[in-house]
C-alpha cells in the first residue's frame, strides 16, 4: 500500500514569487508519481509526471519537479507563479508494476496567488 | 472527441433513495475508476474497472456499488443515500497499454451531490 502526504494545506504567495509545494510518499515497491491540479469547480487535469528516466520533469507552463528517491519526495516548483495558477494542486502515486492502475492521491495544496 | 462525461453535475436526494451517477469516455481506455472529493480528504477511490466485465473495490466502497457492460461507460449507483455520501464524485479513465502517454489518468468535471 502507498500514501502520499502533502505537508501543506494552504500557501499563499504573491504574484510573481517563487513557490514550491511539498509531497512526500511512502511505498514498499517502486513508484510512478504525478502531480495534478483542479482550477475552481473543474475536474483534475495532469500537470506533470515522474514515470522513469530523468529525475527532473516540467510542465509546458513552467512548474518543475523533482523525484528524489533517497527522501521519497516530490516537490512541485515554480520560479515565478501567476494570478492564473491559483488552483489545488494534488500529488498522487501509484504502483509501477503491471497491471497496477490505481492512483493514491494527497490531501492537496490550495495554492492562493496574491497580487 | 468529448473526452470523460459526467452526468448529472448537481444532485440533491434525500436520505433513503437510490441513484445512478453516469461516466462515459469516447477514448478506448481500458481503466475507468470512481472516486469522491471531500474537502481536506484529497480524492478516495471507490471502484475501479479494467475492462468490460471486470470490476474490483477501492478504498471506499461501502454503499456503492459498480457495473462495466460496455468499454465505454460505467455507471456508479448508490442504493440507499445516506448525508455521509455527500461529496463531489469524480470519474477517470486511462488506457493499460505500454508507452508515456498511457499512464495519464483523464478526469471527468465532475457530479456534486447533496444528501439530505
Amino acid at each position: 500500500a502507498q500514501s502520499v502526504t502533502q505537508l501543506d494545506s494552504q500557501v499563499p504567495v504573491f504574484e510573481e514569487a517563487p513557490v514550491e509545494l511539498r509531497c512526500n510518499y511512502s511505498s514498499s515497491v517502486s513508484v510512478y508519481l504525478f502531480w495534478y491540479v483542479q482550477y475552481p469547480n473543474q475536474g483534475l487535469q495532469l500537470l506533470l509526471k515522474y514515470l522513469s528516466g530523468s529525475t527532473l520533469v516540467e510542465s509546458i507552463n513552467g512548474f518543475e519537479a523533482e523525484f528524489n528517491k533517497s527522501q521519497t519526495s516530490f516537490h512541485l516548483r515554480k520560479p515565478s507563479v501567476h494570478i492564473s495558477d491559483t488552483a489545488e494542486y494534488f500529488c498522487a502515486v501509484r504502483d509501477s508494476g503491471a497491471g497496477s492502475y490505481q492512483l493514491t492521491f494527497g490531501k492537496g495544496t490550495k495554492l492562493s496567488v496574491i497580487p | 472527441n468529448a473526452g470523460v462525461t459526467q452526468t448529472p453535475k448537481f444532485q440533491v436526494l434525500k436520505t433513503g433513495q437510490s441513484m445512478t451517477l453516469q461516466c462515459a469516455q469516447d477514448m478506448n481506455h481500458e481503466y475507468m475508476s470512481w472516486y469522491r472529493q471531500d474537502p481536506g480528504m484529497g480524492l478516495r477511490l471507490i471502484h475501479y474497472s479494467v475492462g468490460a466485465g471486470i470490476t474490483d473495490q477501492g478504498e471506499v466502497p461501502n454503499g456503492y456499488n459498480v457495473s462495466r457492460s460496455t468499454t465505454e461507460d460505467f455507471p456508479l449507483r448508490l442504493l440507499s443515500a445516506a448525508p455521509s455520501q455527500t461529496s463531489v464524485y469524480f470519474c477517470a479513465s486511462s488506457s493499460t497499454g505500454t508507452g508515456f502517454s498511457t499512464d495519464t489518468q483523464y478526469f471527468g468535471p465532475g457530479t456534486r451531490l447533496t444528501v439530505l
